[in-house]
């Protein structure tokens, strides 16, 4: 049974420039959300893709966008970098209805802004 | 804002020892997630509790719900170097809330 997977595990990139994150939900799961998470605290959450569009969204501004594809795959876009967007990006992937609630996590993207 | 505070922040303690830490909130959630996590990796599911009042087992580690729904506590009895890492709480709601975890070490 895959897990979340994630790519890349890690990059560098400069302050101003565009990433793209990508994440692969567990088999039979449809729904994906992203978190950042700082050094030494807990995950925050970012936003979350159902369905091809962003259902939820947490406190994080329109710098950061995603997209969820048909076979519920999904990318985290962050624009104009700045050195406080450093962080272990996670994706968690959950099923739409399952009670109770559970999300699933991948191993993370680390990435380093300088 | 729903906040979720977890304690303590840090623990460093010896092989064999038992544990407690929290997680508290004002609010009330209809399911409390709790988690490990390793250095550089994404957290683990450990256990979901829903109902108030709610303990599970697994294995050395007892969850217990509060009867409110809106606190919850981790028991870890005879703990190993293997249960060193981040333990976290995530509250079940509209949007998903972390603790910001308590760093647990357990030395040889």
């Amino acid at each position: 049974d895959a897990g979340v997977t994630q790519s890349p595990t890690h990059l560098i990139k400069t302050r101003g420039q565009q990433v793209t994150l990508r994440c692969s939900p567990k088999s039979g799961h449809d729904t994906v959300s992203w978190y950042q998470q700082a050094l030494g605290q807990g995950p925050q959450f970012i936003f979350q893709y159902y369905e091809e569009e962003e259902r939820q969204r947490g406190n994080f501004p329109d710098r950061f966008s995603g997209h969820q594809f048909p076979n519920y795959s999904s990318e985290l876009n962050v624009n104009a970098l700045l050195l406080g967007d450093s962080a272990l990006y996670l994706c968690a992937s959950s099923l739409v209805g399952t009670t109770p609630y559970e999300q699933y996590f991948g191993p993370g993207t680390r990435l380093t802004v300088t | 804002t729903q906040l979720l505070e977890q304690s303590p922040q840090f623990l460093s303690i010896q092989e064999g020892e038992n544990l407690t830490v929290y997680c508290n909130s004002s609010s009330v959630f209809s399911s409390l997630q709790w988690y490990r996590q390793e250095p550089g990796e994404g957290p683990v599911l450990l256990v979901t509790v829903v109902t108030g009042g709610e303990v599970k087992k697994l294995k050395r580690l007892t969850f217990q719900f509060g009867d409110a729904r809106k606190d919850s506590s981790l028991h870890i009895t005879a703990a190993q170097p293997g249960d060193t890492g981040l333990y976290l709480c995530e509250g079940g709601s509209y949007i998903p809330t972390f603790g910001r975890g308590t760093s647990l070490i357990v030395h040889p």
